[in-house]
């Protein structure tokens, strides 16, 4: 079971927008800012594409964006195209022991 | 140009111990602030942190697997080395290296391309 809970699947129509949820505690997405979410396509490596909860690294399309409420961070992605279909995982800081945690991942399905 | 490989076994018998290089360019371990963590991801399944060395020697390393995991650094050789022991079916998985940077970028910025372990008899 991961620490971060994110849905197992998302699915949404070329163009259409969608939202994926990812939960953790007060001890690691509502203690710090620094959530980061990353898209993996099959066989390939995870690739950054938020950071710090809504930063954009340079080079991801301005489709994507994060935020982050309480102890819940979101990513969206808007004007869905096919090449966003992939599995997205989000990441938070957990303190100086645990450092690091991820979410069980979610599947973007572009219908 | 940051690039980050994994390298290792591809297969290893139960019980044995495993050790992955992770050989890095484009950036030097011994910068203040900069880090290399160790990921897997099983078959299938999500990824989970494993360790992490940074620019001073220290090391952290997940709770759960902290009593097998060693992780070292050769800062001239730009590699960092993790060693696993006691493995397990349980433990297949690839295997990927990244960077980051404390303070700087708290975020898993560059990624090898991953090494799949299978342990197996």
């Amino acid at each position: 079971q991961s620490a971060l809970t994110q849905p197992a699947s998302v699915s949404g129509s070329p163009g259409q927008s969608i939202t994926i949820s990812c939960t953790g505690t007060s001890s690691d997405v509502g203690s710090y800012n620094l959530v980061s979410w990353y898209q993996q396509h099959p066989g390939k490596a995870p690739k950054l594409m938020i950071y710090e909860v809504s930063k954009r690294p340079s080079g991801v399309s301005n489709r994507f964006s994060g935020s982050k409420s309480g102890n819940t961070a979101s990513l969206t992605i808007s004007g869905l195209q096919a090449e966003d279909e992939a599995d997205y995982y989000c990441c938070s800081y957990a303190g100086s022991s645990t450092l690091w945690v991820f979410g069980g991942g979610t599947k973007l399905t572009v219908l | 140009q940051v690039t980050l490989r994994e390298s290792g076994p591809a297969l290893v018998k139960p019980t044995q111990t495993l050790t992955l290089t992770c050989t890095f360019s484009g950036f030097s371990l011994s910068t203040s602030g900069m880090c290399v963590s160790w990921i897997r991801q099983p078959p299938g399944k999500a990824l989970e942190w494993l360790a992490l060395i940074d620019w001073d020697d220290d090391k952290y390393y997940s709770t759960s697997l902290k009593t097998r995991l060693t992780i070292s650094k050769d800062t001239s050789k730009n590699q960092v080395v993790l060693t696993m022991t006691n493995m397990d079916p349980v433990d297949t998985a690839t295997y990927y290296c990244a960077r980051s940077r404390i303070a700087v970028a708290e975020y898993f910025d560059y990624w090898g391309q991953g090494t799949l372990v299978t342990v197996s008899s």
